[in-house]
């Protein structure tokens, strides 16, 4: 069974500055897509990023940024120029591809970021 | 905004009792899923129906019950409420089965149930 894990419980930054969220799992699938979610003190879940594994080229959305390092099982978000709206839980995931597979989302625990201001 | 809705957004009933949410997917989307998020936890995956029929089951209890219409909304019926079934439920919406590169799950705002 495939599973995701977040080591950091929290992160702080001050704004303006660059944080990295780490993000690692397990699977024996070659062909799955990595997401990262941002959880705001709304409680909404909203897309930050997505990433192809069949991709080697790291998946961008405006100051948001990732390191997907596939042998090491590895998917960290960066966040450039952090933003005070920016504060909330993230949360990693993983998706298989695998045809007729079970398509849930596997979730980590979640990194709560904090901006300082 | 996803264009995913889930009504109510807020739910409180007493133990025993049972409850009904509601969810309307992105136009277009085949895929419901079901995640319950209980206090400072991660999402937990609880049924997904696509197009109608019931495509991928997770952890969902037998008290709990799903069905998506054929106008493709989605109800999660929640019965015999315990206290411990506190939490907020996601829904979220995709274009086709789930395994297809282009369906990425959109979520709804949620519903908070709190069982007293």
């Amino acid at each position: 069974a495939q599973t995701v894990t977040q080591s950091q419980p929290e992160m702080s930054v001050q704004e303006a500055e660059t944080v990295t969220l780490s993000c690692t799992y397990d699977t024996s699938e070659s062909d799955y897509y990595l997401f990262w979610y941002k959880q705001p003190p709304s409680r909404q879940m909203i897309l930050v990023i997505r990433q192809e594994a069949y991709k080697q080229q790291n998946a961008t959305e405006n100051r948001f940024s990732v390191n997907f390092q596939k042998a090491a099982k590895s998917f960290s978000l960066k966040i450039s120029d952090s933003q005070l709206g920016d504060a909330a839980m993230y949360f990693c995931a993983y998706r298989s591809a695998l045809w007729d597979s079970n398509y849930q989302l596997i979730w980590g625990a979640g990194t709560k970021l904090i901006i300082k201001p | 905004d996803s264009g995913v809705t889930q009504t109510p957004k807020h739910l409180i009933t007493a133990t025993g009792q049972r409850v009904t949410l509601r969810c309307s997917p992105r136009s277009g989307d085949l895929s419901v899923y079901w995640y319950q998020q209980s206090l400072d936890q991660g999402l937990q995956f609880l049924i997904q129906y696509y197009n109608g029929e019931e495509r991928a089951k997770g952890n969902i209890l037998e008290r709990f019950s799903a069905q998506q219409f054929p106008d493709l909304h989605s109800e999660l019926n929640l019965s015999s409420l315990e206290l411990g079934d506190s939490a907020l439920y996601f829904c979220a919406s995709s274009p086709m089965d789930g395994g297809w590169g282009t369906d990425t799950q959109y979520f709804g705002p949620g519903t908070r149930l709190t069982v007293l």
